[in-house]
């Protein structure tokens, strides 16, 4: 399978814990995006890099938040003193500048689940 | 900022053929995307549109026009399979090119 891939699929844990999550893109992809959503929602912009670079973070994205791509290719997720409302899908894309740029391809997701 | 609306839920039926509208506002338009994504799945691609008309693939085709911030998505001869959501996203390149996107219209289609 060539796809994007995530890991966990699940997580579940307790308030106040820090989970992190990663995201393998597309080999030959040099962008990769991560996105939050929540039920009944559309997937909600968080960051993204291209290669290693992160060139964008949305501004509802809280100092709990952090995210690496240390050599270009996975990228972590870390989610700090997580809390109730931290409980969300969080999908990884990817894509590849050139022609074919604008088609970002989703991962599974991560479903986490704070109590 | 950037506003996309999308109605929340739409019923069809088997067979027929449904228009799903999409409406955005955006500061720097770059693209108009629509994703299909089934309960519990990721949202996969269906189509792109950056310049105003038409385009067709298979039994989906995408209609845009950047004067009036408005798409839409025309899904034929409906299957049960396609019963999913539909989520409309704008790429602004004031933004980093990052995707935003609107609430995503469930569609349910009956026998």
């Amino acid at each position: 399978d060539t796809g994007v891939s995530q890991d966990p699929r699940h997580k579940i844990t307790k308030r106040g814990q820090n989970v992190t999550f990663r995201c393998d893109p597309i080999s030959e992809h040099n962008r990769l995006y991560w996105y939050r959503q929540t039920l009944g929602q559309g997937p909600e912009f968080l960051t993204y890099f291209q290669n290693e670079a992160q060139l964008e973070k949305s501004r509802l994205l809280s100092d709990r938040f952090s995210a690496e791509r240390p050599k270009g290719s996975f990228s972590t997720l870390e989610i700090q003193r997580t809390e109730q409302g931290d409980s969300a899908m969080y999908l990884c894309a990817s894509s590849s500048l050139g022609q074919s740029s604008y088609e970002q391809y989703f991962g599974p997701g991560t479903r986490l689940t704070v109590t | 900022g950037q506003n996309i609306d999308q109605p929340t839920e739409m019923t069809a039926t088997e067979g027929a053929i449904v228009q799903i509208n999409c409406t955005y506002q955006t500061s720097g338009f770059n693209g108009l995307f629509w994703y299909q994504q089934h309960a519990g799945e990721a949202p996969t691609f269906l189509s792109y549109n950056v310049l105003d008309g038409l385009e067709e693939k298979g039994r989906f085709s995408s209609f845009l026009s950047r004067s009036k911030g408005y798409s839409y998505l025309l899904l034929k001869e409906l299957q049960m399979k396609d019963s999913a959501s539909y989520l409309c996203a704008v790429r602004d390149s004031n933004a980093g090119n990052m995707l935003t996107f609107g609430g995503g219209t469930r569609l349910m289609v009956k026998p």
